[in-house]
């Protein structure tokens, strides 16, 4: 078993990049697919990144998603932030091949 | 368009239980890894269970194991999760997820869970 961690808040400026982390507690973070998604207030979760870097169709090229073996950690990173991104973001792993495992989730505020 | 409808939420008292569906279309059901994944009220999601293609393969949440059961009818294009001996901190709207598997993962809108007396 393992845990994935993220800042629990950020925030930036509209225009501005900012990237969000989320490092693995034990185990490669290369070991298994990295997933992403945004949660809007009063909506359900949306992909953003699947399969550490795959952005889904209608995701702006704005989000991308990398994953950094020397940290341990995956990587979602906003660029050209819009007010329309302030939501909460999660990233997801897996563990037993099927089995997912959630970061606690990192508030963005675009101000 | 993938889609993914949860149904069956509702108020239960403690130690009730309540079976919770999915019902999916816009793919093909049968080849995709499901998911139960909850959020309690202001807080974040939780992973609950997970259910091979097959039904090989089924994974419970520790604070779940014991009590609820997820079980999927390819046939019927449909997930579910049995929930017994149902407590307070139940209490969160449910989603049914689909895994990646070499496509996004999508989400249905969720179904609240309130566990009360």
């Amino acid at each position: 078993n393992f845990m994935l961690t993220q800042p629990h808040s950020v925030s930036e400026s509209p225009g501005k990049t900012v990237t969000i982390s989320c490092t693995r507690s034990s185990g490669s973070i290369a070991s298994n697919y990295v997933q992403w998604y945004q949660q809007r207030p009063g909506s359900s979760p949306t992909t953003v990144i699947y399969e550490d870097n795959q952005r889904p169709s209608g995701v702006p090229d704005r989000f991308s998603g990398s994953i950094d073996s020397s940290s341990n950690s995956a990587s979602l990173t906003i660029s050209g932030l819009k007010t329309e991104d302030e939501a909460d973001y999660y990233c997801q792993s897996y563990d037993s091949s099927i089995l997912w495992v959630f970061g606690g989730g990192t508030k963005l505020t675009v101000l | 368009e993938v889609q993914l409808v949860e149904s069956g939420g509702g108020l239960v008292k403690p130690g009730g239980s309540l079976r919770l569906s999915c019902a999916a279309s816009g793919f093909t059901f049968s080849s995709y890894s499901m998911n139960w994944v909850r959020q309690a009220p202001g807080k974040g999601l939780e992973w609950v269970s997970s259910i091979s293609s097959s039904s090989s393969y089924i994974y419970y949440a520790d604070s779940v194991k014991g009590r609820f059961t997820i079980s999927r009818d390819n046939a019927k294009n449909s997930l579910y999760l049995q929930m017994n001996s149902l407590r307070a901190e139940d209490t969160a709207v449910y989603y049914c997820a689909r895994d990646s598997g070499g496509d996004p993962a999508y989400w249905g809108q969720g179904t609240l869970v309130t566990v009360s007396s």
